[in-house]
């Protein structure tokens, strides 16, 4: 296992269709996030699990957004009825808890979202 | 107030220049401070991370964290092409929720 992986690393949709990204942590890591990067900008928070429970959403993360990770491996980020706003980079990291370990993020390469 | 705020770029310095990056932040619950390096449409990388005020240095890079003032620093001496990148500050609770900063753009010239 090298690192994050993400798939796909860029998605060209139409406005009102679905997309779904998934990523795939470090294994050891049981901790997992998305963030959301547009040009110019720091990753904004998305939402975050530590293995298959998801323990914060924020206020960016709308309706149309879900994300999972039913075995606490692997997560999809699905987004529903898509919206030029959208278009953006999805980033993926992974970490192990505070208090295991020194509780960097390691980052995917991410995929990027463009919503003609 | 955002919760981090990084001071804007783009910075262009000559190659050997000393390069100052900072950040200031406004949540004194925030414990966790790292520095991450992210190149043209990549991911971003793990450079420096600190816990407490003071400085610590690896190599070339020093991160410099003052708590009592929520301001933190990165230095890059003896700077090259290729440190040119954008720079993140993050900072972060205990619940490992970090916040970037807008992030700086840096152009190292030959």
């Amino acid at each position: 296992d090298t690192g994050v992986s993400q798939d796909p690393r860029h998605k060209i949709t139409k406005r009102g269709q679905n997309v779904t990204f998934r990523c795939d942590p470090i294994s050891e890591h049981n901790r997992l996030y998305w963030y959301r990067q547009t040009l110019g900008q720091g990753p904004e928070f998305l939402t975050y699990f530590q293995n298959e429970a998801q323990l914060e959403k924020s206020r960016l993360l709308s309706d149309r957004f879900s994300a999972e990770r039913p075995k606490g491996s692997f997560s999809t980020l699905e987004i529903q009825r898509t919206e030029q706003g959208d278009s953006a980079m999805y980033l993926c990291a992974s970490s192990l808890p505070p208090g295991g370990g020194t509780g960097e993020l390691f980052f995917g390469e991410g995929s990027r979202l463009t919503v003609l | 107030q955002k919760e981090v705020e990084q001071d804007p770029g783009p910075l262009s310095v000559p190659e050997g220049a000393i390069v100052s990056l900072n950040c200031t932040y406004s949540n004194s619950a925030f414990q966790y401070f790292m520095w991450y390096r992210q190149y043209s449409r990549k991911g971003p990388e793990l450079l420096m991370y600190t816990y407490s005020s003071g400085n610590k240095e690896d190599g070339r890079f020093t991160a410099q964290v003052d708590k009592s003032s929520k301001y933190i620093s990165l230095f890059i001496r003896d700077s090259q092409p290729s440190d040119s990148a954008t720079y993140l500050c993050a900072i972060g609770g205990s619940n490992n929720d970090m916040r970037f900063g807008a992030g700086t753009r840096l152009t190292v010239k030959p």
